[in-house]
């Protein structure tokens, strides 16, 4: 079993809905859920960075952190055309960094 | 802020050249570099740790004589593909992380651009 499981896509969804992106995590040691952008042939672009869980909420973005469940999640409102990207998510524990196998994300306008 | 510039964003060589990639953080000062490597459709692997002053910690399996990294200074790093082979080819990224605040390295990544390698 991987330590980070992200369901890969593709994920297709109209301009304006909300997405949401999930990664579920087995290793009890992470403490720090980061949700990153990649475009393709990019690097990846931190979106938000969480500790605690509950929601944290930037712009048209929401990290959602559930510890108990070890499940995390991205939503977001109002999606437009240059959301469209491979969205990672990535944990922290004992200073190394997991990430997921990504999911691309297509948004048709 | 924190912006990580990597250079070169391509490179096309010949098998048997050594490919030196250079990876900066413009605006902050990076304790600690890692360097990625990324499969077409996958997800990122960690090739090695760098803090600043100190010699490189590789992951399992990756081997330190092809893959030279020296981290001289706290805003650049480098990786050197020695002799560089077509099963080399690849993504390469970089990524920073600036002084921890606390006891614990809680600091988030910043990635670079990365470096497409081609190796003919």
């Amino acid at each position: 079993q991987k330590e980070v499981e992200q369901d890969p896509g593709p994920l297709s969804v109209p301009e304006g809905a909300i997405v949401s992106l999930n990664c579920t995590y087995s290793n009890s040691a992470f403490q720090y859920f980061m949700w990153y952008r990649q475009y393709s042939r990019k690097g990846p672009e931190l979106l938000m960075y969480t500790y605690s869980s509950g929601n944290k909420e930037d712009g048209r973005f929401t990290a959602q952190v559930d510890k108990s469940s070890k499940y995390i999640s991205l939503f977001i409102r109002d999606s437009q055309p240059s959301d469209s990207a491979t969205y990672l998510c990535a944990m922290m524990g004992n200073e190394k960094l997991t990430f997921g196998t990504g999911t691309r994300l297509t948004i048709i306008p | 802020g924190a912006v990580v510039s990597q250079h070169p964003s391509r490179v096309i060589c010949k098998s048997g050249t050594s490919v030196k990639i250079e990876c900066r953080s413009l605006d902050f000062q990076a304790t600690t570099m890692f360097w990625y490597r990324q499969f077409p459709k996958q997800s990122l692997m960690l090739m090695a740790t760098s803090n600043e002053g100190s010699k490189a910690t590789y992951e399992q399996g990756v081997e330190k004589d092809k893959f030279l990294i020296n981290h001289a200074s706290l805003t650049l790093s480098t990786l050197t593909v020695t002799s560089a082979h077509p099963e080399d080819s690849s993504f390469y990224i970089c990524s920073a992380r600036g002084r921890s605040r606390g006891p614990y390295s809680n600091q988030p990544q910043h990635f670079g651009d990365g470096t497409r390698l081609s190796i003919l």
